[in-house]
């Protein structure tokens, strides 16, 4: 059964440093998500990584897979306030689309 | 175009009533997801339609739960016999095709169901 794993579960930041958010899946995929959510919403899309080494940069976000690994990595460059948010990863199995998801990251940027 | 709507956003009942969830997808979305997320955890899957037919329902917790799509748009959830576990937020999400690896769902802004 796939399993996702993310780390850390809580992370509290001040604002322009950089951090790394990790998540780890147990079974071969062919693609992982991104989503971001805020407080009591729903879920907004943030990227799609669809190969073994790709990359894909929006604003102060940039997040990698390394499927040989089975990891992804979300980082966060000079974070602002406006980052706080819970930001999940999600891997849907092998040709498959019912996604599994990891317990989430909980961002908080202090000014 | 409208984003994937769902009503209730807020239902409140008590153990062992029937509840129907509504969710309405992305016009011409051939694809629709049901989630359920509970307090501080990521959503768990638990059925996905193509067009009427639903293409993977093994995540229904159990047969007290049921989703249709009757007309391949609009699809409901349906939980009979609530029990207090059940409390929680039912995502909705659709995606274009359902197939492809590219493919994004988006989201619904939830039920918040509350079983009392």
């Amino acid at each position: 059964e796939l399993k996702v794993e993310q780390n850390p579960l809580f992370l509290s930041m001040q604002e322009g440093k950089n951090y790394t958010i990790y998540c780890n899946y147990s079974t071969t995929s062919d693609r992982l998500y991104w989503y971001r959510q805020d407080p009591g919403k729903s879920l907004e899309s943030l990227f799609v990584l669809l190969s073994n080494g790709a990359v894909k940069q929006e604003g102060r976000l940039m997040a990698s897979l390394d499927t040989k690994a089975r990891l992804s990595t979300l980082h966060i460059t000079a974070a602002v306030h406006d980052l706080s948010a819970t930001y999940f990863c999600a891997v849907p199995p092998y040709n498959n689309n019912d996604m599994r998801f990891g317990a989430g990251t909980r961002l908080t940027v202090k000014p | 175009g409208a984003g994937v709507s769902q009503t209730p956003s807020n239902k409140v009942t008590e153990k062992g009533k029937y509840v129907e969830l509504r969710c309405d997808p992305i016009s011409g979305h051939t694809a629709l997801y049901w989630y359920r997320q509970s307090l501080g955890q990521g959503p768990e899957f638990l059925i996905y339609f193509q067009g009427t037919g639903a293409a993977d329902d093994s995540g229904l917790p159990n047969d007290r739960f049921f989703a249709v799509r009757p007309e391949g748009s609009v699809s409901t959830l349906k939980i009979q016999r609530t029990e207090r576990g059940d409390s929680a937020v039912y995502l909705c999400a659709s995606s274009l095709y359902g197939t492809g690896v590219e493919e994004t769902q988006y989201f619904g802004p939830g039920t918040r169901l509350l079983v009392l």
